[in-house]
Parts: structure tokens; sequence; C-alpha cells
């Protein structure tokens, strides 16, 4: 079965503790990326990679670095957590994005920074 | 600021009912994609729309890309609470080299039996 797997699905932790989430894909998908999403804000993207060791920005990368040494896997990883860090987290894959294709979501990891 | 205005936010109407959601900018997307999201599921893609103008339907569900492909809009007929969930707008703009892709707020729909 095609699809995105994210561990953990929950997690409670403090502040300072470094954590990292893990996403999988078995698509074979180039393009893979991590959106939180918060209440009247909306997904926002915090990174994206368009293929192994490719890896940028989105709009609010701020406190998250993410790795992609394997094209099926894009661990996010907060190195200090803070709780404005405290979001549900969605990791994303698709092909290459210029052929409109859609992306495909895990089912979410619901993180609260203590 | 929102790059992408969906309107409205929430919406919570009867079973049988007709609705609209909006999905409105001031750029001209290549692409536009309509996801549905349920409680602790990842949204769900349910139509891309590209060309200016166009229209897709799906079942109770109609899409319609703006002329100018700076908007949409869903339509759902005769809602039904099988439809209850979060609808996302997401357009998809040329940047760098690769499509962008913004989502809206996302509309929460609940429909009532």
């Amino acid at each position: 079965e095609a699809q995105v797997t994210q561990n953990p699905r929950y997690l409670i932790t403090v502040t300072g503790k470094k954590l990292t989430v893990t996403c999988s894909q078995n698509m074979n998908h180039e393009y893979m990326s991590w959106y939180r999403q918060d209440p009247g804000l909306g997904l926002r993207q915090i990174y994206y990679s368009m293929n192994v060791e490719v890896t940028d920005k989105g709009d609010v990368p701020e406190g998250y670095k993410v790795s992609r040494k394997e094209k099926r896997n894009f661990p996010l990883i907060l190195e200090s957590p803070s709780p404005n860090q405290t979001s549900l987290y969605f990791c994303a894959s698709s092909t290459i994005l210029d052929s409109n294709q859609p992306q495909h979501f895990g089912d979410g990891t619901r993180l609260s920074i203590l | 600021t929102q790059l992408l205005e969906q309107s409205p936010q929430f919406l919570s109407i009867q079973e049988g009912e007709n609705l609209t959601v909006y999905c409105n900018s001031s750029s001209v997307f290549s692409s536009l994609q309509w996801y549905r999201q349920e409680p602790g599921e990842g949204p769900v893609l349910l139509v891309t729309v590209v060309t200016g103008g166009e229209v897709k339907k799906l079942k109770r569900l109609t899409f319609q890309f703006g002329d100018a492909r700076k908007d949409s809009s869903l339509h759902i007929t005769a809602a039904q609470p099988g439809d209850t969930g979060l609808y996302l707008c997401a357009g998809a703009l040329l940047s760098g080299g690769y499509q962008k892709v913004t989502f809206g707020i996302g509309t929460k729909l609940q429909v009532i039996p």
C-alpha cells in the first residue's frame, strides 16, 4: 500500500530536549516536505527536499532541521524544542511538483512542548 | 498575510443543503488543488484544476477554476454528514524552478443529520 508514515503520532516533551520526527514514503517520490498546522494559520511549510541531499527552507524554518540521506526518509529534527513549536506536523511526498501531481500526506504527529 | 484567502472558515449546515466554499488570491496559479482532511488524518487530494475556467465534478462536488486562474470554488450539492471535514485549497506557483504550493487556512464543514 502506497503511504507516508510518520512516527511518533503523539509526543509530549519538555523545552530543550532534542527530538526527531521520522517520515518515510514507499512511493519512490523525489519531493518531500514538512508542514505544521496551527488553528487560524493553516498549513505552513517548514522545509522541503527536491531529492537526496537537496533540502531548502520553507516559510517557517526557524528552530527546525532536516536531512535527506536516502530517498525514502526525511526526518524533522528539533534541536532545542520550545513551547511555540507545539503543533500538528505533517510530512508529505510527491513526484516532481512541476507535473501538478498531488502531495501524499502522512497522518500527522501531534507535538506538545511543555 | 495569507496568499490564499479561503472563506468561510466555518460552516454548519443541515443535511440536504447546498454550499459553496471560495478560495481567492491576487496571484495567478499554475494549478489549484482541493484537499479534504478528517480528524486524525492528513489531507487527501480531491481534485486538481489546471486550466482557467475549468470545471470538474466529483459526484456531488463541483470544482471551478477562475478564468484568470486566481480563484476557485467548491460547490457541494445536497450535503451529507459524510461530507463533514476540513476542506483545503492549495495553489501552485512556479518559484525558483519548482512549483511552490501554498495552502489556504481551510473551511471546516459540519453537516448535521
